[in-house]
């Protein structure tokens, strides 16, 4: 059950894409079309952004995407606007009913 | 409107015992999977347990197993985690969460657990 792997930080200007990664295995991520994205603002819960790989919950914008190639799965950001600035975390079923999570990643709008 | 509440945190001394609620309301409590889900301070999201609709299957983390007991009382509408044998590296906020499945729709706000002497 070792975390995912993201990037520490990503950041871009408004308006511009920013586009996170998070590195599984073959186990995880590579396994399984269950990767999911979390957003999650200071003090606050997460909120799932992203469901089943690519598939947006109702109420989240259309420029958050998501997609998967082999063990990593990547999420999209574009067209950045300042309430996206938000720790990003991606998670994935790992088999046996278990989930993990990736470290995170800070997401810095210039 | 889904809403969840978690409630029972607090400090606890190590080697302690604790027992966290989740109350859920604005959808049907039994037909759905719940999930426990902590993060350190100034850390990342870890996936701690979860159990089946019924209650009748659950499963943990490698690092909770053992210590931690996941159940609920679909009569209640409520969720539990029971926690025993608690250590340093268990303080956390605590959330529950309503499993879609496979990804985790709603979210309660959390309640601090902290393990210390």
């Amino acid at each position: 059950q070792s975390a995912l792997t993201q990037p520490r930080s990503v950041s871009g200007s408004p308006g511009q894409s920013v586009t996170i990664s998070c590195t599984g295995t073959s186990s995880d991520v590579g396994g399984y079309n269950y990767v999911s994205w979390y957003q999650q603002h200071p003090g606050k819960a997460p909120k799932l952004m992203i469901y089943d790989v690519t598939k947006r919950p109702s109420g989240v914008p259309d420029r958050f995407s998501g997609s998967k190639s082999g063990n990593t799965a990547s999420l999209t950001i574009s067209g950045l606007q300042a309430e996206d600035e938000a720790d990003y975390y991606c998670c994935s079923y790992a088999g046996r009913y278990t989930w993990v999570f990736g470290g995170g990643t800070k997401v810095t709008v210039l | 409107e889904v809403q969840l509440w978690e409630s029972g945190g607090g400090l606890v001394q190590p080697g302690g015992s604790l027992r966290l609620s989740c109350t859920a309301s604005g959808f049907t409590f039994s037909t759905y999977a719940m999930t426990w889900v902590r993060q350190a301070p100034g850390k990342g999201l870890y996936w701690v347990s979860v159990i089946t609709d019924s209650g009748g299957s659950t499963y943990y983390a490698d690092s909770v197993m053992g210590r931690f007991t996941i159940s609920r009382d679909n009569s209640k509408n409520t969720l539990y985690l029971q926690m025993n044998s608690l250590r340093a590296e268990d303080t956390a906020v605590y959330y529950c969460a309503k499993d879609r499945p496979y990804s985790f729709d709603s979210w309660g706000q959390g309640v601090l657990v902290t393990v210390s002497s």
